[in-house]
């Protein structure tokens, strides 16, 4: 039972307009959203979070907006650049209740157009 | 620069065969995890450890995957008897736990190819 879904398990964008990368997840009692980018032969590095506290998070070109009602977040890459071309996984987990565990979806991969 | 580290980067092995995988976590993280990266699964949780402590282990196949910390800057994760289908890349990562943020920091990984 995949609790974190990424149906989109890949997306072309053309360099310099906006990446949307979507996730849904099913388990209530997450309360922290994040993600990672992963280039290959590489580690997952993280990238962005949110907590259920809120409904957007921005940093720099990255922003998150999570619709808890809709069980619902996504990542707005605007400008895109070539340099963003990775798998992103979006990851949750339930830290208000103690659980530090992450819970990742299957990855979109991503290709910025030059 | 503070990283995970993980050895070995590759390993192939024929079936049947043990494996062992290493972590060396950040000094100072109290939280540690297994991952395994699949093509269909994306990444899988195998082990979950606070403070050398197992606390999660259920996504693991028991009867031939093991997960150990024997220190605060080893854990371990064995494959015995290795099989095909545990060909995977295999992930580390380490993190500050509660109540930090939730950020993890991940290793390279070790790649594993049972023939």
């Amino acid at each position: 039972d995949q609790q974190v879904k990424q149906n989109s398990p890949s997306l072309s964008v053309q360099e310099g307009r906006i990446s949307i990368l979507n996730c849904d997840y099913t388990n209530s009692m997450f309360d922290y959203f994040l993600w990672y980018k992963k280039y290959p032969a590489e580690g997952p590095t993280f990238l962005i979070s949110i907590s259920s506290i809120k409904d957007k998070n921005e940093d720099g070109r990255f922003t998150v907006f999570l619709n808890k009602s809709a069980k619902h977040l996504s990542l707005h890459i605007v400008p895109s650049q070539p340099g963003d071309s990775a798998v992103y996984f979006c990851a949750a987990s339930a830290r208000n209740f103690g659980n530090e565990k992450l819970t990742f979806g299957t990855g979109t991969r991503l290709t910025i157009i030059p | 620069d503070a990283r995970v580290t993980q050895t070995p980067r590759h390993k192939v092995t024929e079936m049947g065969q043990e494996v062992t995988m290493r972590c060396q976590p950040i000094l100072g993280h109290n939280t540690v995890f297994w991952y395994r990266q699949t093509m269909m699964q994306g990444l899988e949780l195998l082990a979950y450890f606070r403070n050398r402590a197992p606390l999660d282990d259920s996504g693991m196949p028991k009867d031939r995957f093991s997960a150990e910390m024997p220190d605060a800057t080893l854990a371990t994760l064995k494959i015995q008897p290795s099989e095909p289908r545990d060909s995977a890349v295999y992930f580390c990562a380490s993190g500050k736990g509660q109540p930090n943020t939730g950020e993890l920091f991940f290793g390279e990984g070790s790649r594993l190819t049972v023939l």
